[in-house]
């Protein structure tokens, strides 16, 4: 089945250190997202592109940075970890062509900064 | 940006029961109206979407409504079961940008 698969599942690390989530995607969609969940705030958008060279900024993008490697991949990293981007992290993909308002989300990441 | 406010935070019921969470927006320019559920463990799914052209749909047991001059539309399940139990997010969308979500409804099927 077509799939977005995110990596890893789980990780703790310390404050300070830089660490990278990984997602790619066989679906064959053009457009992928990074949205962080936290208790009680719903789903807050870090970054998005909407294909290969598109780049773009959400609400909380800062501490973040993000690759998008090929339409079928698109990274996310913490430069400098924080405690407070404690957090559980997705991925979505969605298809400019047809419903592309329609999101599709990997299983998550989630991320522990001790 | 949009602003988007979902009520209630929780919800209990019990099974057989109705349940309808109300999610309100800011954007006029609003055109696309999804509720998302997501179980534990999962990431968010759309489960139904209206566009502002209807009123209302409906998908079996679920519905969603749209009141675009109020600008607030609301998902409505019925005959509740205990596998409804999740977390339910609307994301009201312009077409401009990726989606807004709101805070999400913890609903609990008590059986």
């Amino acid at each position: 089945d077509a799939d977005v698969t995110q990596t890893p599942r789980n990780r703790i690390t310390k404050t300070g250190k830089r660490i990278m989530l990984e997602c790619s995607q066989t679906k064959g969609h053009d457009r992928m997202y990074w949205y962080r969940q936290d208790p009680g705030l719903g789903l807050r958008l870090i970054y998005y592109s909407f294909d290969v060279k598109d780049i773009n900024k959400g609400e909380i993008s800062d501490g973040y940075s993000v690759s998008r490697q090929a339409q079928a991949k698109f990274s996310l990293s913490l430069e400098s970890a924080i405690p407070n981007q404690t957090a559980l992290y997705f991925c979505a993909t969605s298809d400019s062509g047809t419903g592309k308002e329609k999101l599709f989300f990997g299983s998550g990441t989630q991320l522990s900064v001790l | 940006g949009e602003n988007v406010e979902q009520h209630p935070s929780t919800l209990s019921v019990q099974e057989g029961d109705s349940a309808v969470i109300k999610c309100t927006y800011s954007d006029s320019a609003s055109n696309y109206f999804p509720w998302y559920k997501q179980e534990l463990g999962k990431g968010p799914q759309l489960i139904i979407d209206i566009r502002s052209n209807v009123g209302e749909k409906k998908d079996q047991r679920i519905a969603v409504t749209l009141n675009k001059t109020a600008k607030h539309f609301s998902l409505h399940i019925t005959e509740t079961q205990p596998e409804d139990s999740a977390v339910y997010f609307c994301a009201p969308d312009t077409g401009r940008r990726a989606l807004t979500f709101g805070s999400g409804t913890r609903l609990q099927v008590q059986p």
